[in-house]
C-alpha cells in the first residue's frame, strides 16, 4: 500500500465550486505539505504543517484554505474554485524533526484539478 | 529571495551519460537533493548531497556540488529509456525552518 495517498486522483469542476482534496499519510511524519505543480513552473508551496496544530502558508496560499485533521490527515480546500486554479497538487511528508537533519520529502500521486 | 534554476529539456541517446544541471542562490542551503517525477507519478527522492561535500556518487548517479558557484549537477551514466523522467533539483529554503525550495525541472528525453 502507498505510503501517501490522496483523493481524489481526478476531479473536473466548475467555476465557484468549493473543492476538498484530501491526503493520508502511513509514514508517521509529523510534516505534511500542499503543493500545486503547473508547467514550466516546478512546484510552488501552497501550505505547510509541522503538528496537528501548527498550519502554515506557503508561497502561493491565496485562494486555498487547509485543515490538518490528524497527524495522518492533511486536506486542502479551494473554497471557490477559478480557471487558474487548474494544475496538478500534489500532497507531501517529511522526515524532518528532532532525530533528523534532512528534510526528504515523500510525495503522494498527485491529484490533476480542472476548473471550467 | 531563494532560487533554483534548471534548464527545461535535455535530449540524450540510450547509452550515453546525461549531465543535467541547476544553480541556486541561498548559500545557507544545508542539503541539495534531486527528485525524479515519472509520468502520471509523484516525484521520488533520488539523492542528496550534504553541503559540505562536493562529490556523492551512487550506482549510476554522480552528484557534482561546486559551492563558490552555488552550481549542482547530477551525471547519469549509461542512460536508460527507464532514466525518461522529469529531474527536480531542490535546495533547503532559509528562515529557521525547513523548507524545499524546487527548481522547475528539466525534462531528460532519451532516444534510441
Amino acid at each position: 500500500d502507498a505510503d501517501v495517498t490522496q483523493t481524489p486522483r481526478n476531479r473536473i469542476t466548475k467555476t465557484g465550486k468549493r473543492i476538498m482534496l484530501e491526503c493520508s499519510q502511513t509514514k508517521g511524519h509529523d510534516r505534511m505539505y500542499w503543493y500545486r505543480q503547473d508547467p514550466g513552473l516546478g512546484l510552488r508551496l501552497i501550505y505547510y504543517s509541522f503538528d496537528v496544530k501548527d498550519i502554515n502558508k506557503g508561497e502561493i496560499s491565496d485562494g486555498y484554505s487547509v485543515s490538518r485533521q490528524a497527524q495522518a490527515k492533511f486536506s486542502l480546500s479551494l473554497e471557490s474554485a477559478i480557471p487558474n486554479q487548474t494544475a496538478l497538487y500534489f500532497c507531501a511528508t517529511s522526515d524532518a524533526g528532532m532525530e533528523t537533519v534532512t528534510d526528504t520529502q515523500y510525495f503522494g500521486p498527485g491529484t490533476r484539478l480542472t476548473v471550467l | 529571495g531563494e532560487d533554483v534554476e534548471q534548464s527545461l529539456f535535455l535530449s540524450v541517446r540510450e547509452g550515453d551519460s546525461s549531465v543535467i544541471n541547476c544553480t541556486y542562490t541561498d548559500s545557507s542551503s544545508t542539503y541539495l537533493y534531486w527528485y525524479k517525477q515519472e509520468p502520471g507519478a509523484g516525484l521520488q527522492l533520488l539523492t542528496y548531497i550534504f553541503s559540505n561535500m562536493d562529490m556523492k556518487q551512487d550506482q549510476r548517479l554522480t552528484v557534482l556540488l561546486n559551492k563558490k558557484d552555488k552550481h549542482l549537477s547530477l551525471r547519469i551514466a549509461d542512460t536508460q529509456t527507464g532514466d525518461s523522467a522529469i529531474y527536480f533539483c531542490a535546495e533547503t529554503g532559509s528562515g529557521g525552518y525547513n523548507k524545499l525550495i524546487f527548481g522547475a525541472g528539466t525534462r531528460l528525453a532519451v532516444h534510441p
